[in-house]
């Protein structure tokens, strides 16, 4: 079946940093990607999306690339900041009985510090 | 604009007690409606999604079970908790876009069962 695979956490990393979290995925067909961030208490926000190979999707400063012949989707971004303290899931969508369903990893909970 | 509400914020229930979460969104029609559970350092798991009115499929068995009166209400129910249904909840929502199609979360409900 589909799965997802992020890289373990947590991270810490100081403020203007880069970042990079590494997130491989096994599926059939053309899946959807996404990356979701989860602040302290709250819901999944939804950060930024891919459905095709070779898309990029943006938001905020983070960005993330469609892989398909690595079949990965790797969270970037060039300077992160202290309120980006928060967990980040990496998750695929899939078709079946008339719904989309979300795969995702496991999360990696970054840490910035001043 | 699309809002997604969720309560309880929080609930602490005793083992063997009843439970109903209940998840409303506004702003659309029709919506495909998700149940999750995130149970600490185990990821994101669906339990329930729903196509329409009266249509629930079950991702996982378990002592849980869902309903959807209304277009655009659902509810998480038990009859009996269980300690290992402590855990935080989460409804999603979401609307075909083409092919494919982005789930959005509501704020989540925190259920601790002692």
């Amino acid at each position: 079946g589909d799965s997802v695979t992020q890289m373990e956490g947590p991270v810490t990393l100081s403020e203007e940093a880069c970042l990079t979290i590494n997130c491989t995925y096994t599926a059939t067909g053309y899946p959807s990607l996404f990356w979701y961030v989860q602040y302290p208490g709250e819901g999944l926000q939804l950060l930024l999306k891919a459905t095709k190979a070779d898309d990029k999707g943006s938001n905020k400063g983070f960005e993330a690339t469609y892989r398909k012949e690595t079949t990965s989707f790797h969270l970037e971004k060039g300077s992160v900041q202290v309120s980006d303290s928060a967990v980040y899931f990496c998750a695929l969508s899939h078709s079946g009985a008339g719904s989309y369903q979300l795969t995702f990893g496991k999360g990696t909970k970054l840490s910035v510090i001043p | 604009s699309q809002t997604i509400h969720q309560w309880p914020a929080t609930l602490v229930q005793p083992v063997g007690s009843p439970l109903s979460l209940e998840c409303t969104v506004e702003g659309t029609s029709n919506p495909n409606l998700y149940w999750y559970r995130q149970a600490a350092g185990r990821g994101l798991q669906l339990l329930f999604y729903s196509v329409g009115i009266g249509q629930i499929s079950s991702e996982v068995p378990q002592n849980l079970s869902a309903s959807r009166p209304q277009d655009r209400q659902f509810i998480l129910s038990s009859k009996k908790l269980l300690l290992s249904d402590s855990g935080f909840y989460l409804c999603a929502w979401s609307v075909p876009i083409g092919e494919r199609e982005t789930q959005y979360f509501g704020p989540g409900t925190r259920l601790l069962v002692l």
